[in-house]
């Protein structure tokens, strides 16, 4: 089906474990993007990528890694969880630039918990 | 810079209620303006969109204005249903790289 999904749903994770959670989409859109979601403070940008290779950080970029070796895939790696990661994370993505609306298309988010 | 700011929820209304929730926005270029609704456990959806100065977006009985004057972008619905109870998302989006800007939600509860 096309659109972009998001795996796992659901996560539970101890600290200082490695976590990867997936995002795929089958638009072919250039730019994809991870969010986390949080009481208070709405959606804050992680890290985006223009075009498979090209990733850049955003507003809360500490802790966590991310790679686009291919257009479709776009997997957000925390490399050592820690409490604070709790939260819930959107992926998105977007066909950006002149003659397009510039609108985000979320995945269905990856709820994460680390104890 | 650029910023969305929403009115602070958490908002609740009976049943057939008007509703508004307020949004207005600083941008540095011509943005397009949006609104997403995010339903108890779900992704953010997108629910109406307007890409210009006096452009109206409609969707479900919803509506917002593009109001340049104002930099505004309230979103309004005449007659709400329990169905619409869900998390309200004012965003901005200069279409361009990584610059959208998300207000940070407003909370709706609608009782019957």
């Amino acid at each position: 089906d096309a659109g972009i999904t998001q795996s796992p749903r659901y996560k539970i994770t101890e600290t200082g474990r490695q976590v990867t959670l997936m995002c795929h989409q089958t638009w072919s859109h250039s730019y994809m993007f991870w969010y986390r979601q949080d009481l208070g403070h709405g959606l804050r940008l992680i890290y985006y990528s223009a075009a498979a290779d090209i990733t850049d950080k955003g507003e809360v970029p500490d802790g966590y890694v991310v790679s686009r070796s291919k257009t479709e895939n776009f997997p957000l790696t925390l490399e050592s969880a820690t409490r604070s990661q709790t939260s819930v994370y959107f992926c998105a993505s977007s066909e950006l630039g002149s003659g397009s609306s510039g609108e985000l298309f979320f995945g269905e988010g990856s709820r994460l918990t680390v104890l | 810079g650029n910023s969305v700011t929403q009115m602070e929820g958490p908002v609740t209304l009976s049943e057939e209620a008007f509703l508004t929730i307020n949004c207005t926005y600083t941008a540095t270029g011509y943005p397009s303006l949006f609104w997403y609704v995010q339903y108890p456990g779900e992704g953010l959806q997108l629910l109406l969109k307007a890409t210009k100065a006096d452009d109206k977006g409609s969707n479900k009985g919803f509506e917002a204005t593009y109001r340049k004057e104002t930099t505004s972008f309230h979103l309004e619905k005449g007659s709400v249903q329990v169905s619409d109870s869900a998390v309200y998302f004012c965003a901005l989006s200069l279409n361009t790289g990584n610059q959208f800007y998300f207000g940070t939600g407003t909370s709706l509860t609608v009782i019957p």
